[in-house]
């Protein structure tokens, strides 16, 4: 069954410091999204991603943060300069529609020290 | 502010028994409504979808949409030790294009043996 599949599983960095998370999207599906979760909180919706453009973002996702299509396979999220409030489970998505099912990837901890 | 709301339990019922789960939301426009249910540590897993008034069943996951109420409910039957686990309620709504998921904070259901 075609999954969803983010790396690192878990990233550690260092406040200021630049993090790439990958994510390689279900093969078929056209519309990528990336959602957080604080420990012991909702998860949150960052942005949503169609045909190589952002098609909406959060109040979260601020000039720090950016998200790219780079190959046809991978979707990325760059945080620029990380604060500590940025440790979280970072979650990938992908869907093949819109306002349908959403399938998650397992996820990347980041922590931020 | 788009909300969802969910009781956060936990929700105890023994092995067998049915289990309850309920979430309310406030935007009228939601198009369409899913249950994840999230193991702890790990990510949002699809159970169910739900695009219209009433129910609809899938093995032992039935979900309900009342949209006059904007409520959704899930019942699970026969319900297993391996059931137990956050269930979260998330709600696709128009603005946006329809991109976006709305999460509620998620029931605790504890299956007792």
């Amino acid at each position: 069954e075609p999954e969803v599949t983010q790396t690192p599983s878990h990233q550690v960095t260092q406040m200021g410091q630049e993090v790439i998370l990958r994510c390689v999207p279900i093969s078929n599906h056209l519309y990528f999204y990336w959602y957080r979760q604080i420990l012991g909180q909702k998860v949150e919706f960052l942005v949503s991603f169609y045909n190589n453009e952002i098609s909406e973002k959060s109040e979260i996702f601020d000039d720090q943060f950016s998200v790219e299509r780079p190959d046809g396979s991978n979707f990325t999220l760059k945080i620029r300069s990380t604060k500590l409030e940025d440790s979280a489970m970072y979650f990938c998505a992908s869907s093949d529609g819109l306002a349908v099912e959403q399938y998650f990837g397992p996820g990347t901890r980041l922590t931020v020290t | 502010q788009k909300e969802v709301e969910q009781n956060s339990g936990p929700l105890s019922v023994p092995e067998g028994a049915i289990a309850s789960l309920n979430c309310t939301y406030s935007d009228r426009g939601s198009q369409s409504f899913f249950w994840y249910r999230q193991y702890s540590g790990k990510s949002p897993e699809l159970i169910m979808s739900i695009y219209s008034n009433g129910d609809k069943e899938d093995g032992r996951f039935t979900a309900q949409l009342n949209k006059a109420s904007q409520y959704v409910s899930l019942l699970i039957r026969d319900s297993q030790p391996s059931d137990s686990a956050t269930y979260l309620c998330a709600v696709n709504g128009v603005t946006g294009g329809g991109n976006k998921l709305t999460f509620g904070t998620g029931t605790q259901l504890k299956v007792e043996l």
